[in-house]
């Protein structure tokens, strides 16, 4: 139990276009989905938080512009990186947590390269 | 604000021997800390969770300890594998918050 995907696992895009980044929990309601980016080498940097059906909460220095980040429903959770450029290239994941679950579960991670 | 280390930051051993990977944290206000395995280009696997109330979890050959008034977990790995090989990551969780904040990590080689 307690899965969480990502679609893509990798993407390649043009600078200057958008990118949606999709993250499921496979088998329970994640009230809560937390965005994560990680530089090559580097631990994981927190993003953003969401829980479903509000406004996402974004890290300081995270410009929740250009990562746009939908909690539409207990399963889903999108990221959008917005006019991305090649310094946007990075690892991104995803994690969820279920209601009275203090466990987070984590996605496989997509990788993101801007041209 | 929080800040978490992990030391070494890279280690590289031979097979079984016995290994012992370090995360400290600067603010002993946490609601728990867990650790993670982190493969190339993966996401992470939880390995241990330590609620704030604990000293200790095990789980097979991995033991975990928390001195939450120190500022410190290890990371015990007994009888390494080249399996083994990954980058170990901790993190930990500040109270009244669902966030977690990580270290460094500590990437690790074990070989035959």
């Amino acid at each position: 139990g307690a899965v969480v995907s990502q679609h893509p696992s990798w993407v390649i895009c043009k600078s200057g276009t958008s990118v949606k980044i999709e993250c499921r929990s496979l088998d329970f309601q994640a009230t809560t989905m937390f965005w994560y980016r990680q530089f090559p080498k580097q631990s994981l940097m927190l993003m953003a938080t969401s829980n479903e059906g509000s406004k996402a909460t974004y890290e300081q220095g995270v410009e929740k512009d250009k990562f746009l980040i939908n909690h539409a429903s207990l399963t889903l959770s999108t990221l959008t990186v917005t006019s991305a450029h090649p310094e946007d290239s990075s690892f991104y994941i995803c994690s969820a947590m279920g209601q009275g679950n203090y466990e987070q579960y984590f996605g496989p991670g997509t990788r993101l390269t801007v041209t | 604000k929080q800040e978490v280390t992990q030391i070494p930051a890279a280690l590289s051993v031979p097979e079984g021997e016995n290994l012992v990977l370090n995360c400290s944290f600067t603010d002993s206000a946490i609601y728990n800390l867990q650790w993670f395995r982190q493969d190339p280009g993966k996401g992470l696997t939880s390995l241990l969770l330590i609620q704030s109330s604990q000293r200790e979890q095990t789980s097979g050959r991995l033991n975990a300890s928390l001195d939450k008034s120190s500022g410190r977990s290890t990371l015990y790995i007994a009888a390494s594998q080249p399996g083994d090989s990954a980058t170990y990551l901790c993190a930990v969780s500040p109270p009244n918050t669902d966030k977690l904040i990580f270290g460094t990590g500590t990437r690790l080689q074990v070989f035959p």
